[in-house]
């Protein structure tokens, strides 16, 4: 079966600092993966998405980029965090064909101090 | 650009009264999913909906798609404390090749008082 592995789960960092964090899938190969942020525990919103290895697409122009080095592995990161950046980052990948769905990595809880 | 709208934004109930969510889309959709945010958890997927006027059922929950699929709503009959959670509903964004990208409301947190 599938699963989708995220970490950490709490990050507490200063402002200025780098950031990464790293999502796996296992059980599945060349998924479609996204970054979601949501803020103040509302709504998500999508900030990249990548369909293979080295394929990123942007959503909102930010702070953050993105990288897929392997099929399965989705990194998010930041040269110099900002306040704004606080947040709960949810990575997800996409199941496709009869019964479309995304599933959820357990989720990084950032808080820029 | 696309939008999806949630209301309400809050629902306090008491236990075994019902609780109805909408969502609304500012254009017209393929499908529509909902999702289930229990506190300090991820979101679970529950359901999709893909035709005009589908209703569908689990257990107590009926979700429904208008019949100009841009709309939906989520109902929960006789609603229990395991209930509790924050319920997003979430469509497919732009037109052509989506890529599976979503665009979610902002959800309605949903609080059962025992």
């Amino acid at each position: 079966s599938q699963t989708i592995h995220q970490w950490p789960a709490t990050l507490v960092q200063p402002v200025g600092s780098p950031l990464s964090l790293e999502c796996t899938v296992e059980g599945t190969s060349n998924p479609n993966l996204y970054w979601y942020r949501q803020a103040a525990g509302r709504g998500l919103q999508l900030l990249f998405y990548s369909v293979g290895i080295g394929q990123i697409s942007s959503e909102v122009p930010q702070n953050l980029s993105a990288s897929r080095p392997q099929d399965r592995q989705f990194i998010l990161s930041s040269k110099k965090l900002l306040l704004s950046d606080s947040g709960f980052y949810l990575c997800a990948w996409r199941r496709t064909g009869a019964g479309e769905k995304l599933f959820f990595g357990s989720g990084t809880q950032l808080s820029v101090l | 650009g696309q939008q999806v709208m949630q209301i309400p934004q809050y629902q306090h109930v008491q236990e075994g009264e019902d609780f109805t969510t909408y969502c609304n889309s500012s254009t017209t959709l393929s499908n529509i999913q909902w999702y289930k945010q229990r506190p300090g958890g991820h979101p679970v997927f529950l359901i999709q909906l893909v035709k005009s006027g589908e209703v569908k059922k689990q257990k107590r929950l009926t979700f429904q798609f208008g019949e100009a699929k841009k709309n939906s709503s989520l109902h929960i009959t006789a609603t229990q404390t395991t209930d509790v959670g924050t319920y997003f509903c979430a469509g497919p964004s732009g037109g052509g090749t989506s890529y599976g990208k979503l665009t979610f409301g902002q959800g309605t947190i949903l609080t059962v008082h025992p």
